[in-house]
């Protein structure tokens, strides 16, 4: 089986420009989640969705950032204006309810994102 | 309040020996779930093992074991015979309210592992 696959997997864009990070989880999985990484923070949690509908945005920086989730297969990060501290690592992971209380999260490769 | 503390930013370990990765966390939520994940230099998140707050014993998964002490909420990832291949970032993550059905996790800021031949 294919694993959670993001695109692109490296983005150099200049500031103010719009940027969009894609994913696509893995196939059966209901949840899936978009974590940043960067020096300063760590990994933190944007948003997660379960069967395409967002339920914690809590971890969304500001109204530049937006994320949607059309269908079971495909998701979207964008961000509009970017910023040069948008720069980062942007991680998609999903998971699959079942019976048990753990479901462990199979990350993407990540996308590398340098806003200049 | 820091939720998964890593007190360790790096260790050194001789290869084929042992070592413990340390990790505490806070929570006063009684279901939780805690989590290791190794992130190689080329940066991918791989999961490594998992332990449930109700789970009586402690969780191994090959070289792999958790030191799991509920009464001083610290869950220690300990490595066996270490390999070279070893060398990498490891956070700890917990999620909490696993009985409410939330699944976010929350890291910790992660130990550098290096494993000298």
């Amino acid at each position: 089986d294919a694993g959670v696959i993001q695109s692109p997997r490296h983005e150099v864009t200049e500031m103010g420009q719009e940027v969009t990070l894609r994913c696509k989880p893995i196939s059966g999985h209901d949840y899936l989640f978009w974590y940043r990484q960067t020096m300063m923070r760590g990994l933190e949690l944007l948003i997660y969705f379960n069967n395409n509908v967002p339920i914690d945005d809590s971890g969304m920086p500001e109204d530049r950032f937006s994320a949607k989730m059309p269908n079971a297969s495909f998701s979207t990060l964008k961000i509009q204006p970017s910023e040069p501290r948008d720069s980062a690592v942007y991680f998609c992971a999903s998971s699959r309810r079942r019976a048990g209380i753990y479901n462990e999260q199979f990350f993407g490769p990540g996308t590398r994102l340098t806003v200049l | 309040a820091q939720k998964i503390t890593q007190t360790q930013p790096g260790m050194f370990v001789q290869e084929k020996e042992a070592v413990t990765l340390d990790c505490t966390y806070d929570t006063s939520d009684p279901s939780y779930g805690l989590f290791w994940y190794k992130q190689p230099s080329s940066g991918e998140m791989i999961f490594l093992i998992y332990q449930g707050s109700y789970d009586q014993q402690n969780a191994t998964e090959g070289r792999y074991s958790l030191n799991f002490q509920k009464a001083r909420k610290s869950a220690n990832l300990v490595i066996s015979a270490s390999q070279l291949g070893d060398s990498a970032m490891y956070f700890c993550a917990m999620r909490e309210g696993t009985d409410t059905g939330r699944r976010a996790l929350t890291f910790g800021s992660g130990t550098r592992l290096q494993v000298q031949p």
